[in-house]
């Protein structure tokens, strides 16, 4: 079975620095990696997802990600973080193809961009 | 496309009453999810749905909760009789196949008094 490890409830950097949300799973067969980030009163939206090949990927609104396999991680970064960037962030991973359809969420982080 | 189209969006009953949750999800896509999200408790996933058939229902709280998928393009959660403590968002998320991308709806706000 799969699990989520977000590392951080609640995070805060300031404007302008470097964001990096912390991301472990354990999967027993190659995973699906996902972020999404849910802005208040809103319902969750993709940020960006790695399936198979490069191992960094980008995603949208300057956010990317790198999976590493041997560290089981899938941590998000932003190089300068935005006033607008401030939401709540939710890895996630799925299982195989032949496994059927389970996504498996972490618990969130909630970012706070300080000014 | 218009997105993962749920209603109403916001739902205030007294309880005792019966709710019901609808969900149009993308077209073209075969599995559809039902969360809900609480302070408290987070998301979770209340049942899923492939190719209109449950696959797995497990989140149910219990049985004042129910599911269906009538069709390809409609879905509704109904919770009968509802309680203080079903208060909560409700989302409805719809994906193409295994193991891709979920794409989320706005969600419903319920609200139990």
């Amino acid at each position: 079975a799969q699990s989520v490890t977000q590392l951080g409830s609640h995070v805060s950097v300031s404007e302008g620095a470097l964001v990096l949300l912390r991301c472990n799973y354990s999967s027993s067969v190659p995973p699906y990696l996902f972020w999404y980030v849910q802005y208040p009163n809103q319902g969750l939206q993709l940020l960006l997802k790695y399936t198979t090949g490069a191992t960094l990927v980008k995603g949208i609104n300057g956010f990317e990600a790198e999976f590493k396999k041997s560290e089981t991680s899938f941590h998000l970064t932003k190089p300068s973080a935005h006033m607008s960037d401030a939401a709540e962030y939710f890895c996630a991973v799925s299982e195989g193809r032949g496994a059927g359809n389970q996504f498996y969420f972490g618990t969130g982080t909630s970012l706070t961009v300080i000014p | 496309d218009a997105g993962v189209i749920q209603s109403p969006r916001h739902e205030v009953t007294e309880m005792g009453q019966e709710v019901t949750l609808r969900c149009k999800p993308i077209s073209g896509h075969n599995s559809l999810f039902w969360y809900r999200q609480t302070m408290m408790r987070g998301l979770e996933l209340l049942i899923y749905f492939n190719n209109n058939v449950p696959i797995d229902d497990s989140g149910m709280p219990e049985d004042r909760f129910s599911a269906k998928m009538p069709n390809a393009s409609f879905s509704t959660l109904k919770i009968q009789p509802s309680e203080p403590r079903d208060s909560a968002v409700y989302f409805c998320a719809s994906s193409l196949r295994p193991p891709y991308e979920q794409y989320f709806g706005p969600g419903t706000r319920l609200t139990v008094t």
